[in-house]
């Protein structure tokens, strides 16, 4: 099975500062990998993912996350954060088919803007 | 607007008690499924469906119960609410468990057991 580790459950940045919110996942067989959002109150929405091909994906609001198979990473990244960024975040991992259809979310990384 | 719609928001309930949380969405995915959510404990999955018909125990099963009689709905049941269930609650679908075009999130439901 795999495990999903969000090493920094909280993470303070200055508007406009950059910021990397990091993501590891233990098993370095086939997967699918993702980024999830969630504002204040709300549901879950997908952020960005990871299937296959370039190993650097985007977000429609300036987000980005590189594929690191060495690694067994999936950081995601934004070079200069708004206040409306303000949220919890979640990285997700799942298996292909190949490897057993499960899927796994992180624990979260609470991410503030500071005025 | 095409989405998961979960009932009730708000939920106070008595130790002992039982109620149901609904869910349904109307994009006909096949995958649906119940997490709750805890501080620093990230999405725990109790439940999950492949199907009409086809449920499965997820992380945290013990304490709930549910149901997949049609694609739409996915009801989690508390058979006897305890304190330990305080929780917000979240159901989601896919096309699939992979959940490669993503997965659709409700808003939520915040369960307090006193």
């Amino acid at each position: 099975a795999q495990s999903v580790t969000q090493l920094d459950s909280q993470v303070p940045v200055f508007e406009e500062a950059p910021v990397e919110l990091r993501c590891n996942y233990s098993s370095s067989v086939s997967v699918y990998l993702f980024w999830y959002v969630q504002y204040p109150n709300q549901g879950l929405q997908l952020l960005l993912k990871y299937l296959s091909g370039s190993t650097l994906v985007e977000s429609i609001n300036g987000f980005e996350a590189e594929f690191n198979k060495s690694q067994t990473s999936f950081h995601l990244r934004k070079p200069s954060v708004h206040i409306s960024d303000t949220a919890e975040y979640f990285c997700a991992v799942s298996d292909t088919p190949n490897t057993g259809n499960q899927f796994y979310f992180g624990t979260g990384t609470s991410l503030t803007v500071i005025p | 607007n095409a989405g998961v719609t979960q009932t009730p928001k708000f939920q106070v309930l008595k130790t002992g008690q039982s109620m149901t949380l609904q869910c349904a969405q109307d994009m006909n995915h096949e995958y649906m499924s119940w997490y709750r959510q805890d501080p620093g404990m990230g999405l725990r999955l109790i439940h999950y469906s492949v199907g009409a018909g086809i449920t499965d125990q997820g992380e945290v099963p013990n304490g709930y119960n549910v149901s997949r009689s049609t694609t739409e709905d996915f009801p989690l049941r508390l058979l006897s609410a305890a304190p330990s269930q305080t929780s917000v609650y979240f159901c989601a679908s896919s096309y699939s468990r992979q959940g490669i075009y993503g997965y659709t999130f409700g808003s939520g439901t915040r369960l307090t057991v006193v």
